[in-house]
């Protein structure tokens, strides 16, 4: 099946920092990518679709200027999640949109402290 | 987007046993999967029927899915410690590209 990967896997920083979390699809290419976040013990809730080239449409409550996420490329899309809090710390997992399935990445772990 | 719902919450049994849960759902859907998720680690996909079909089989596996009732159901059968793990439904809605997930059930084997 196709593979996606993240990077990094675990990152720790500090409040007010930034952090950026690279997602990869690596024997495919991938128009559509998308960026869920899971907090301890929940389900994954979607927090935007990035579209190669143009600019990622957000899910309700969740602020762009804080989470930029850009899709440069067929193959690479990265999650910046700006001036961290505590309360931004989660798993987060992204997709690649395949056929019939998506492609899930391993998932990063931000813990802010 | 709507959450799928999924019962039970949590679910201990013992090796050997079956494992049933059950998901539901709001919308209409294309297709509906099940994944795997071990504590803190990435999704594993299982299976995916699609809104034509009613019962798919894999292994140990087997998926219904009633779009009049809008719920499907995931069966384990003769479990193993190493199923121990949360199980996430997800749906693809007619209207929506990302896929929308359940809130997920937490199985425990006892071996």
């Amino acid at each position: 099946g196709a593979v996606v990967s993240q990077h990094p896997s675990r990152v720790i920083c500090k409040s007010g920092t930034s952090v950026k979390i690279e997602c990869r699809s690596l024997d495919f290419q991938a128009t559509t990518m998308f960026w869920y976040r899971q907090f301890p013990k929940q389900s994954l809730m979607l927090m935007a679709t990035s579209n190669e080239g143009s600019k990622a449409t957000y899910e309700q409550g969740v602020e762009k200027d804080k989470f930029l996420i850009n899709h440069a490329s067929l193959t690479l899309s990265t999650l910046t999640v700006t001036s961290a809090h505590p309360e931004d710390s989660s798993f987060y997992i992204c997709s690649a949109r395949g056929v019939p399935e998506q492609y899930f990445g391993p998932g990063t772990r931000l813990t802010v402290t | 987007s709507q959450q799928g719902e999924e019962d039970p919450q949590a679910l201990s049994i013992q090796e050997g046993e079956n494992a049933t849960m059950n998901c539901s759902y709001k919308t209409s859907i294309n297709n509906l999967q099940w994944y795997r998720q071990n504590s803190g680690r990435g999704l594993v996909h299982l299976i995916l029927i699609r809104s034509n079909e009613r019962e798919k089989h894999s292994g140990r596996l087997r998926v219904t899915l009633d779009t009049s009732k809008k719920s499907s159901s995931l069966l384990i059968t003769a479990s193993r410690a190493a199923d121990t793990a949360s199980y996430f439904c997800a749906f693809m809605d007619t209207g929506r590209r990302a896929l929308t997930f359940g809130s997920g059930t937490r199985l425990q084997v006892q071996p």
